[in-house]
């Protein structure tokens, strides 16, 4: 079935130590994003990628790094240089313009 | 400055009557306006979308109206079923925006039996 798969859905971590989350599409999409949810702020926009070997940052990229090496796959590191990381993570992915996302069923990180 | 506005955190309908979820909205250069569904710990999922030169848009219980002089959309359910219950985001992007989405900050819609 195609579809967008993150892991892990649960993923804890200490303060100051980075952590990658996965994102892997097998739907052929060319754009990929992350998102971010906190209860009460909606959707915020990380990072998006159009193509391979190019991404750009959304409204809250200070914090995370990501790559995308692959078509099929878009990691979000989160750093410890990211003041707030405990919250929902979303990827999703577009294949056109019109705006349709296809979303994960995302991660959450929890920071101790 | 939200270019999106869901005024309305919460909306609690009885099972069988209409839902009715609104959306405002600044930015006139929006081209497209969709409707995602958010169940708790879940990704969001695509419900129904419209293109800035349409005024309505429907699918099965769904409608979607869109008043550009007004700057607002609103989402109607009808009839509205327990399984409705859930976060709803507004959202809108233009074209040539490199795909990217403007969010609302969600509605949580609940039917009540």
């Amino acid at each position: 079935d195609g579809g967008i798969t993150q892991s892990p859905k649960y993923l804890f971590r200490k303060e100051g130590q980075n952590v990658t989350l996965s994102c892997e599409q097998n739907l052929n999409h060319d754009a990929m994003y992350w998102y971010r949810q906190d209860p009460g702020q909606g959707l915020r926009l990380i990072y998006y990628s159009q193509i391979v070997n190019d991404f750009q940052k959304g409204d809250i990229a200070e914090g995370y790094s990501v790559s995308r090496e692959k078509k099929e796959s878009f990691p979000l590191t989160v750093t410890s240089a990211q003041k707030n990381p405990t919250a929902f993570y979303l990827c999703a992915s577009s294949a056109t313009s019109a705006g349709e996302l296809f979303f994960g069923e995302g991660s959450r990180l929890t920071v101790l | 400055d939200q270019q999106v506005k869901q005024n309305s955190p919460s909306l609690s309908v009885q099972e069988g009557r209409i839902s009715i979820l609104n959306c405002d909205y600044t930015n006139s250069m929006f081209d497209y306006f969709l409707w995602y569904k958010k169940y708790p710990a879940e990704g969001p999922t695509f419900l129904i979308s419209i293109s800035s030169i349409k005024d309505k848009n429907e699918d099965g219980r769904f409608t979607v109206f869109l008043n550009k002089s007004a700057k607002h959309l609103s989402l109607h359910i009808v009839p509205s079923q327990p399984g409705d219950s859930a976060v709803y985001f507004c959202a809108a992007v233009t074209e040539g925006s490199n795909y990217k989405l403007t969010f609302g900050k969600g509605t949580l819609l609940t039917v009540n039996p």
